[in-house]
């Protein structure tokens, strides 16, 4: 069964320095990976997503993250962050065929200091 | 870009009494929806697959009697919780993947509907 764990529940950072976010997954297959954002009491936005080709992958919002089979990471990350990429991150994996149900990790909640 | 819409975004009922909340592909079709739970400062957990004109595929661990899913055109599923108690407050939130067109296969969510349960 797939699995997703992300090992920070909270990261604390100051606006303008770097940031990256944790994402390990166990999949038996080739896996389809996500990294969503969720702020206070709304739905879900994808940020960005993976399931071929270059292992680095370009989001919205100056994301990236990068795909490491052999480490079966998949970590989220931004060069200078801004007051409003405060939320909450999520990634996931699912199968690239078939239902395509989406496992979730636990989140990660980012607070940006001024 | 594609829109999924859940109705309503809050909703506040009474113990026993049943609430229902509508997902809505609003420009594109979806054969298939997911419905999700979220408990605060959780995760989602996925708790039942949306086949339009079929049955629902629950997980495990959830109560089909509880959760009643209706999946009756390509554009819509509902969500009716039966009887909700107050343990049934939550973040209910849906997904849908485009069945056709340009974003085949890929995954809408709605912006959730908060269940209360006085």
């Amino acid at each position: 069964a797939q699995s997703v764990t992300q090992p920070d529940i909270h990261i604390t950072v100051s606006e303008g320095a770097s940031l990256e976010l944790r994402c390990n997954y166990s999949y038996g297959a080739t896996p389809y990976l996500f990294w969503y954002v969720q702020s206070p009491g709304q739905g879900l936005q994808l940020l960005l997503k993976y399931f071929s080709g270059d292992t680095l992958v370009q989001g919205i919002k100056g994301f990236e993250a990068e795909f490491k089979r052999s480490q079966s990471s998949f970590n989220l990350r931004k060069p200078s962050v801004h007051w409003s990429d405060a939320a909450e991150y999520f990634c996931a994996v699912g199968a690239l065929q078939g239902a395509q149900k989406l496992v979730f990790g636990q989140g990660t909640r980012l607070t940006i200091n001024p | 870009g594609a829109v999924v819409s859940q109705h309503p975004s809050r909703v506040i009922c009474k113990s026993g009494t049943s609430v229902k909340i509508e997902c809505r592909s609003l420009d594109f079709q979806a054969t298939t929806m997911f419905w999700y739970r979220q408990f605060p400062k959780q995760s989602l957990m996925l708790m039942a697959t949306s086949n339009e004109g079929s049955k629902a595929t629950y997980e495990q661990g959830v109560e089909k009697d509880k959760f009643l899913i209706n999946h009756a055109s390509l554009t819509l599923s509902t969500l009716t919780v039966t009887s909700a108690h107050p343990e049934d407050s939550s973040f209910y939130i849906c997904s849908a993947r485009e069945t056709s067109g340009k974003r085949t296969g890929e995954l809408f969510f709605g912006e959730g509907s908060r269940l209360t349960v006085l």
